[in-house]
């Protein structure tokens, strides 16, 4: 699992509410994403991180936002969660090239 | 996990047999290309490999062929086994300088009959 945690692993929480879902590295790589997964869509990219401080946004950003103040942290914020950002949220680190991903949170928003 | 699933084309195979699972990808200017085993309720594990400067990479049981032409990824897997019972994705990379951005496909969920 190349040294990734993702916490909580299970949530469920009410509309309107934040909520900060936490990848965890222990192995200081540099390259860090987040991506939600869903039925039919496979998995995308919300935002992505290439250093301390250096973030951008992927495909799917809107209603997300990331901080990363050391290498091993990349959070992930929903600054006021609706039911359409129910999903799967994955985090993954990048080592030549190929991507090695967490175990996943699942998150519910009633 | 569990509920991507529920959406997908499904390959069903005998224990034994090989499988064969097909991916189209997208972008003719795509160089690097993965395949991901997800099983339920974990996170997507990295397959298997191959740059677009090769046409055919095998590993352990398993064997990617790419076929640039078309546009055509395949994984095989030699005498598949329970255990292989799982989600499995492509996903393909655009060069666009030094981040690594991965474009996923949607997967195929393969049985594998005892």
């Amino acid at each position: 699992d190349a040294g990734i945690t993702q916490s909580p692993r299970h949530k469920v929480t009410e509309t309107g509410t934040p909520v900060t879902l936490r990848c965890h590295q222990t192995e200081n790589h540099r390259y860090m994403y987040w991506y939600r997964q869903d039925p039919g869509h496979g998995l995308r990219l919300i935002h992505y991180s290439y250093g301390v401080k250096d973030t951008d946004k992927g495909e799917v950003s809107d209603g997300y936002s990331v901080s990363r103040s050391k290498t091993e942290d990349f959070l992930l914020t929903l600054e006021s969660a609706t039911s359409s950002q129910t999903s799967v949220y994955f985090c993954a680190i990048s080592m030549n090239n190929e991507q090695f991903f967490g175990p996943g949170t699942r998150l519910t928003v009633l | 996990g569990e509920s991507v699933g529920l959406h997908l084309p499904t390959l069903s195979v005998q224990e034994g047999d090989n499988s064969i699972i097909n991916c189209a990808y997208s972008n003719s200017a795509s160089d690097y290309f993965i395949w991901y085993k997800q099983e339920s309720g974990k996170g997507p594990q990295f397959i298997i490999d191959i740059r677009s400067n090769m046409d055919k990479r095998q590993g352990q049981r398993v064997t990617v062929l790419l076929n640039k032409t078309v546009k055509h990824l395949s994984l095989q897997i030699a005498a598949t086994q329970p255990g292989d019972s799982a989600v499995y994705f492509c996903a393909e990379k655009v060069p666009t300088g030094a981040n690594s951005k991965l474009t996923f496909g949607k997967g195929i969920t393969l049985s594998v009959r005892p």
